[in-house]
Protein backbone atom coordinates (compact mmCIF):
# COMPACT_ATOMS: atom_id res chain seq x y z
CA UNK A 1 0.00 0.00 0.00
CA UNK A 2 1.17 3.45 -0.77
CA UNK A 3 1.35 5.94 1.67
CA UNK A 4 1.14 9.54 1.05
CA UNK A 5 2.12 11.95 3.76
CA UNK A 6 0.97 15.65 3.68
CA UNK A 7 2.23 18.48 5.43
CA UNK A 8 1.64 20.46 7.44
CA UNK A 9 -1.22 19.32 9.07
CA UNK A 10 -2.69 22.58 9.55
CA UNK A 11 -2.15 26.28 8.57
CA UNK A 12 -3.47 29.37 9.87
CA UNK A 13 -2.57 32.29 6.73
CA UNK A 14 -3.86 35.42 5.82
CA UNK A 15 -5.76 36.64 3.16
CA UNK A 16 -3.36 37.07 0.39
CA UNK A 17 -0.85 35.14 1.44
CA UNK A 18 0.63 32.36 -0.53
CA UNK A 19 -0.05 28.80 0.95
CA UNK A 20 2.08 25.72 0.28
CA UNK A 21 0.97 22.51 1.01
CA UNK A 22 3.20 19.12 0.41
CA UNK A 23 2.38 15.34 -0.30
CA UNK A 24 5.59 13.03 0.00
CA UNK A 25 4.81 8.96 -1.24
CA UNK A 26 6.08 6.44 0.18
CA UNK A 27 7.20 4.95 -3.19
CA UNK A 28 7.64 6.42 -6.97
CA UNK A 29 4.31 7.39 -7.96
CA UNK A 30 5.15 8.88 -11.26
CA UNK A 31 2.48 11.80 -11.85
CA UNK A 32 -0.28 9.89 -10.55
CA UNK A 33 -0.73 12.06 -7.44
CA UNK A 34 -4.27 14.47 -7.51
CA UNK A 35 -5.43 17.19 -5.04
CA UNK A 36 -8.40 18.21 -3.50
CA UNK A 37 -10.66 20.53 -1.53
CA UNK A 38 -12.96 19.74 0.80
CA UNK A 39 -14.70 23.00 2.75
CA UNK A 40 -16.74 22.12 5.94
CA UNK A 41 -20.14 20.10 5.50
CA UNK A 42 -19.26 20.32 1.20
CA UNK A 43 -18.13 16.92 -1.03
CA UNK A 44 -14.66 16.73 -1.66
CA UNK A 45 -14.22 18.98 -5.34
CA UNK A 46 -10.87 18.11 -7.75
CA UNK A 47 -8.59 20.62 -7.85
CA UNK A 48 -5.24 19.40 -9.93
CA UNK A 49 -4.82 15.89 -11.09
CA UNK A 50 -1.92 14.38 -12.09
CA UNK A 51 -0.25 16.31 -10.19
CA UNK A 52 0.11 19.71 -11.94
CA UNK A 53 -3.19 19.80 -14.24
CA UNK A 54 -5.94 22.09 -13.51
CA UNK A 55 -9.31 21.19 -13.50
CA UNK A 56 -12.02 22.26 -15.26
CA UNK A 57 -13.22 25.45 -13.02
CA UNK A 58 -10.69 24.94 -10.67
CA UNK A 59 -9.40 28.51 -9.88
CA UNK A 60 -6.17 30.04 -11.06
CA UNK A 61 -4.75 30.72 -8.51
CA UNK A 62 -4.40 26.37 -7.45
CA UNK A 63 -1.55 24.75 -9.15
CA UNK A 64 0.48 21.93 -8.50
CA UNK A 65 3.70 20.74 -8.91
CA UNK A 66 6.53 17.72 -8.81
CA UNK A 67 6.56 13.71 -10.02
CA UNK A 68 7.86 10.88 -8.27
CA UNK A 69 7.45 10.95 -4.64
CA UNK A 70 7.20 14.81 -4.01
CA UNK A 71 4.50 16.97 -4.76
CA UNK A 72 3.20 20.39 -3.82
CA UNK A 73 -0.16 22.37 -3.85
CA UNK A 74 0.34 26.16 -4.22
CA UNK A 75 -2.36 28.49 -3.44
CA UNK A 76 -1.63 32.14 -4.66
CA UNK A 77 -2.71 34.50 -2.90
CA UNK A 78 -5.14 33.11 -1.14
CA UNK A 79 -9.08 33.60 -0.49
CA UNK A 80 -10.84 33.51 2.28
CA UNK A 81 -13.00 30.73 0.57
CA UNK A 82 -10.05 28.70 0.26
CA UNK A 83 -10.80 27.79 4.02
CA UNK A 84 -10.98 24.40 3.39
CA UNK A 85 -8.87 20.75 3.99
CA UNK A 86 -6.95 19.64 1.53
CA UNK A 87 -6.16 15.65 0.34
CA UNK A 88 -4.05 14.64 -2.13
CA UNK A 89 -4.48 11.02 -3.55
CA UNK A 90 -3.03 8.17 -5.91
CA UNK A 91 -4.14 6.78 -8.95
CA UNK A 92 -0.98 4.76 -9.82
CA UNK A 93 -2.14 1.64 -8.09
CA UNK A 94 -4.73 -0.04 -6.00
CA UNK A 95 -5.94 -0.03 -2.95
CA UNK A 96 -6.29 4.20 -3.63
CA UNK A 97 -4.90 5.67 -0.75
CA UNK A 98 -4.96 9.94 0.07
CA UNK A 99 -2.83 11.58 2.44
CA UNK A 100 -4.50 12.79 6.12
CA UNK A 101 -5.51 16.08 5.18
CA UNK A 102 -4.29 19.56 5.42
CA UNK A 103 -6.65 22.03 6.99
CA UNK A 104 -6.24 25.34 5.98
CA UNK A 105 -7.50 28.12 8.38
CA UNK A 106 -8.18 32.32 7.78
CA UNK A 107 -6.76 34.56 10.02
CA UNK B 1 -24.04 17.82 -16.07
CA UNK B 2 -22.73 15.57 -14.35
CA UNK B 3 -24.83 14.52 -10.73
CA UNK B 4 -24.37 11.93 -8.99
CA UNK B 5 -27.59 11.24 -6.27
CA UNK B 6 -27.09 9.07 -2.95
CA UNK B 7 -29.41 7.67 -1.20
CA UNK B 8 -29.99 5.30 1.78
CA UNK B 9 -27.51 5.15 5.11
CA UNK B 10 -28.89 5.63 8.49
CA UNK B 11 -28.93 4.32 11.93
CA UNK B 12 -27.77 0.48 12.24
CA UNK B 13 -26.95 -1.56 15.11
CA UNK B 14 -23.72 -3.70 14.94
CA UNK B 15 -24.19 -6.52 12.89
CA UNK B 16 -26.33 -5.07 11.34
CA UNK B 17 -26.84 -4.28 7.13
CA UNK B 18 -27.47 -1.65 4.94
CA UNK B 19 -27.44 -0.72 1.19
CA UNK B 20 -26.37 2.68 -0.40
CA UNK B 21 -27.74 3.56 -3.84
CA UNK B 22 -26.41 6.02 -6.20
CA UNK B 23 -28.21 7.07 -9.38
CA UNK B 24 -26.00 9.00 -12.39
CA UNK B 25 -26.90 11.08 -14.22
CA UNK B 26 -25.26 13.86 -17.42
CA UNK B 27 -22.81 11.16 -18.53
CA UNK B 28 -22.24 7.78 -20.15
CA UNK B 29 -22.53 5.79 -16.91
CA UNK B 30 -21.52 2.57 -18.24
CA UNK B 31 -18.39 3.73 -19.24
CA UNK B 32 -17.39 4.56 -16.17
CA UNK B 33 -15.49 3.03 -13.65
CA UNK B 34 -17.07 3.74 -9.79
CA UNK B 35 -15.79 4.17 -6.48
CA UNK B 36 -17.18 4.98 -2.65
CA UNK B 37 -15.43 6.56 -0.48
CA UNK B 38 -15.84 7.31 3.40
CA UNK B 39 -15.07 9.77 5.65
CA UNK B 40 -15.86 8.96 9.04
CA UNK B 41 -16.82 11.34 11.26
CA UNK B 42 -13.77 14.31 11.94
CA UNK B 43 -11.95 12.26 9.93
CA UNK B 44 -10.31 12.09 6.54
CA UNK B 45 -11.05 10.36 3.32
CA UNK B 46 -10.92 6.50 2.77
CA UNK B 47 -11.27 4.60 -0.12
CA UNK B 48 -13.76 1.65 0.23
CA UNK B 49 -14.25 -0.09 -2.98
CA UNK B 50 -14.19 0.22 -6.77
CA UNK B 51 -16.13 -1.44 -9.63
CA UNK B 52 -15.30 -1.28 -13.41
CA UNK B 53 -17.58 -0.36 -16.10
CA UNK B 54 -18.67 -4.05 -17.10
CA UNK B 55 -18.45 -5.46 -13.12
CA UNK B 56 -15.43 -7.30 -14.69
CA UNK B 57 -13.21 -5.95 -12.13
CA UNK B 58 -14.64 -5.38 -8.43
CA UNK B 59 -11.60 -3.55 -5.74
CA UNK B 60 -12.18 -3.60 -2.04
CA UNK B 61 -10.03 -1.70 1.35
CA UNK B 62 -8.85 -4.78 3.41
CA UNK B 63 -11.29 -2.98 6.13
CA UNK B 64 -14.45 -3.93 4.26
CA UNK B 65 -13.45 -7.00 1.89
CA UNK B 66 -15.68 -9.86 2.93
CA UNK B 67 -18.81 -7.77 4.43
CA UNK B 68 -19.35 -5.41 1.52
CA UNK B 69 -20.22 -5.85 -2.02
CA UNK B 70 -20.66 -3.14 -4.68
CA UNK B 71 -22.40 -3.71 -7.42
CA UNK B 72 -24.06 -1.83 -10.39
CA UNK B 73 -26.67 -2.02 -12.82
CA UNK B 74 -25.83 0.06 -16.12
CA UNK B 75 -29.38 -0.05 -17.53
CA UNK B 76 -30.52 2.00 -14.72
CA UNK B 77 -27.35 4.46 -14.36
CA UNK B 78 -26.96 2.70 -10.94
CA UNK B 79 -24.37 1.74 -8.06
CA UNK B 80 -24.63 0.03 -4.89
CA UNK B 81 -22.64 -1.20 -2.24
CA UNK B 82 -24.31 -3.72 0.33
CA UNK B 83 -23.18 -3.46 3.82
CA UNK B 84 -23.32 -6.18 6.17
CA UNK B 85 -21.98 -7.45 9.40
CA UNK B 86 -21.10 -3.49 9.92
CA UNK B 87 -18.79 -2.69 12.49
CA UNK B 88 -18.77 1.12 14.94
CA UNK B 89 -15.92 1.90 12.98
CA UNK B 90 -17.57 2.00 9.56
CA UNK B 91 -19.59 5.16 11.05
CA UNK B 92 -18.85 7.13 8.02
CA UNK B 93 -20.32 9.53 5.47
CA UNK B 94 -20.08 7.12 2.42
CA UNK B 95 -19.43 9.00 -0.96
CA UNK B 96 -20.13 7.59 -4.41
CA UNK B 97 -17.38 8.87 -6.86
CA UNK B 98 -16.69 8.98 -10.37
CA UNK B 99 -13.69 7.54 -11.70
CA UNK B 100 -12.82 7.32 -15.59
CA UNK B 101 -11.34 3.69 -15.48
CA UNK B 102 -10.13 2.73 -11.41
CA UNK B 103 -6.54 5.26 -12.55
CA UNK B 104 -8.14 8.31 -13.07
CA UNK B 105 -8.84 11.50 -10.49
CA UNK B 106 -12.33 11.41 -9.15
CA UNK B 107 -13.84 13.93 -10.65
CA UNK B 108 -17.40 13.56 -9.65
CA UNK B 109 -18.71 13.08 -6.00
CA UNK B 110 -21.93 12.78 -4.48
CA UNK B 111 -23.36 14.24 -1.53
CA UNK B 112 -22.64 11.51 0.45
CA UNK B 113 -24.79 9.95 2.53
CA UNK B 114 -23.84 9.01 7.06
CA UNK B 115 -24.00 5.77 8.11
CA UNK B 116 -24.19 5.54 11.83
CA UNK B 117 -23.13 2.09 13.35
CA UNK B 118 -24.46 2.05 16.78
Amino acid sequence: EIVLTQSPEFQSVTPKEKVTITCRASQDIGSSLHWYQQRPGQSPKLLIKFASQSFSGAPSRFSGSGSGTDFTLTIDSLEVEDAATYYCDQSISFPRTFGQGTKVEIK
Amino acid sequence: EVELVQSGGGLVKPGGSLRLSCKASGFNFGSYFMTWVRQAPGEGLEWVSSISAYSTHLYYADSVRGRFTVSRDNSDNSLSLQMNSLRVEDTATYYCVRDFSGYEPYDSWGQGTLVTVS
